[in-house]
C-alpha cells in the first residue's frame, strides 16, 4: 500500500479558488468511487469536508466540492478564507477491505 | 450530539500488548460502520482499521495486519481494538471514528483520541 499523492502545499489569496490534487492508481482513486477529504487544524482531529467523491457532509461550506477524473481525485476550495487555512487529506478505499490516505497538502491562504 | 470516548492508551515496552476502547453515544451505534485511524507526531493520520456495522466485515492496513484485531460490542455501543507485538512505529495517537453509513469507507465522526507510547 502505497500513500496517495498530494501536493506538498498550495496557496492562494482570499476570494481565490484553489484545487488540490489526490493521485493514486486503477486499484484506488480510480477503481472506486469511495474518494474522501479531510480538514485538519493544528491540534484538532481531521474534519470530513467531501464524501464518496463529491458529497457534503450537512454542516459543510458549499465553498467545498470534490471531482475525480481517471486515477486522480480533486477539491476545490472556491472564495478562500482565512479559516480554510488547514492541512487536507485525501482518502480512498484501495480494495482488500483497505483504505490509504494521502500525504496532505498544506493550503496556505496569502 | 455524537461523542465518541476513547481509552486504553498508555506507555507500552515494544512485543507487549494493549488494548483500546472506544465508548459511543448520542447516536445508533449499530447503524455504521467504525474505525480506527492514527495520527503519530508531525506526521498525517493513517487508516488502521475498520468494521462494518454488523460485524461481518473488517480490514486492517498492512502495517498492523496479523498484530491488531477490531471488535465491536453493539449491545454496548462500544468499539475495541486489540494490538498484540507492539512496535516503535505504532507510537501515535489514536481516533475511534464513526462512518456515515453502514460499510467502512468514509470517516465522518472522529473522537478526541488516546495516546499509545511504544518505548523501552
Amino acid at each position: 500500500q502505497s500513500a496517495l499523492t498530494q501536493p506538498a502545499s498550495v496557496s492562494g489569496s482570499p476570494g481565490q479558488s484553489i484545487t488540490i490534487s489526490c493521485t493514486g492508481t486503477s486499484s484506488d482513486v480510480g477503481g472506486y468511487n469511495y474518494v474522501s477529504w479531510y480538514q485538519q487544524h493544528p491540534g484538532k482531529a481531521p474534519k470530513l469536508m467531501i464524501y464518496d467523491v463529491s458529497n457534503r457532509p450537512s454542516g459543510v461550506s458549499s465553498r467545498f466540492s470534490g471531482s475525480k477524473s481517471g486515477n486522480t481525485a480533486s477539491l476545490t476550495v472556491s472564495g478562500l478564507q482565512a479559516e480554510d487555512e488547514a492541512d487536507y487529506y485525501c482518502c480512498s478505499h484501495a480494495g482488500s477491505n483497505t483504505l490509504i490516505f494521502g500525504g496532505g497538502t498544506k493550503l496556505t491562504v496569502l | 450530539e455524537v461523542q465518541l470516548v476513547e481509552s486504553g492508551g498508555g506507555l507500552v515496552q515494544p512485543g507487549r500488548s494493549l488494548r483500546l476502547s472506544c465508548a459511543a453515544s448520542g447516536l445508533s451505534f449499530n447503524g455504521y460502520a467504525m474505525h480506527w485511524v492514527r495520527q503519530a507526531p508531525g506526521k498525517g493520520p493513517e487508516w488502521v482499521s475498520g468494521i462494518n456495522w454488523d460485524n461481518d466485515r473488517t480490514g486492517y492496513a498492512d502495517s498492523v495486519k496479523g498484530r491488531f484485531t477490531i471488535s465491536r460490542d453493539n449491545a454496548k455501543n462500544s468499539l475495541s481494538l486489540q494490538m498484540n507485538s507492539l512496535r516503535a512505529e505504532d507510537t501515535a495517537l489514536y481516533y475511534c471514528v464513526k462512518d456515515v453509513g453502514g460499510i467502512y469507507r468514509n470517516m465522518e465522526i472522529w473522537g478526541k483520541g488516546t495516546t499509545v507510547t511504544v518505548s523501552s
